[in-house]
């Protein structure tokens, strides 16, 4: 079953910390995985885009790591701010490109 | 600017009553979906079209109908509103095949069916 597992379901971490997020899933063919950010009430925006050749991406202060053997994926974000505050969202696409099986998400809250 | 565009953002209605929610894009994407958020289930995909005059089924159809008469437009219908489709929809449009390309996510439409 094509599946996406995100952990920890929620997180609260202090202004200023580093944290990751993790994502693994059992989507095949795979195609590429997004990370998306979620404001509380808006729709989700793109953050990073990853294939299967690409192990890290980086996208200011968040960077996302691919492991396409062991279907895993980690979103670290870097000097956390208040703006981070989030829910954070995985997303699988299978192969042929139509399928998006969607993760429900991290929400992070980043308190001073 | 390049942006989705949702109405209502908010809706209370009851039981049986007709409506539809629209959507919008200005980017000239021919891939546009529906979606459904509910706490604890993410994301679910209700109707998606590849182009103009072509619709499919997502994973949550029941209770719902589309349309895609122009490239721009694809308006949610709910012909009969229920309680259990109280929720926060989404509509998302991306250049060519989704998985390939950004989706773009409008605000959000917030339902209440009483």
């Amino acid at each position: 079953k094509n599946q996406v597992e995100q952990s920890p379901q929620s997180l609260i971490i202090l202004e200023g910390k580093n944290c990751t997020l993790q994502c693994n899933y059992t989507v095949s063919p795979f195609s590429n995985l997004r990370w998306y950010k979620q404001d509380t009430g808006r729709g989700p925006v793109s953050l990073t885009i990853m294939t299967f050749s690409e192990n890290t991406k980086s996208n200011g202060r968040y960077t996302a790591t691919l492991d396409a053997d062991t279907k895993q994926s980690s979103l670290h974000i870097t000097a956390s701010q208040l703006s981070d505050s989030a829910s954070y969202i995985c997303v699988v696409t299978r192969q042929a490109g139509t399928a998006l099986i969607f993760g429900k998400g991290t929400t992070l809250s980043v308190s001073s | 600017e390049a942006q989705v565009t949702q109405n209502p953002r908010y809706l209370i209605t009851v039981t049986g009553k007709k409506l539809t929610v629209t959507c919008s894009q200005n980017m000239n994407h021919e891939y546009m979906s529906w979606y459904r958020q509910d706490p604890g289930l993410g994301l679910r995909q209700i109707y998606y079209s590849m182009n103009v005059e072509v619709t499919d089924k997502g994973d949550v159809p029941e209770g719902y109908k589309v349309s895609r008469k122009e490239k721009r437009n694809f308006p949610l219908i709910l012909e009969s509103p229920s309680p259990n489709q109280t929720s926060l929809y989404f509509c998302a449009s991306s250049l060519g095949r989704a998985g390939a390309n950004v989706l773009t996510f409008g605000a959000g439409s917030r339902l209440t069916v009483l």
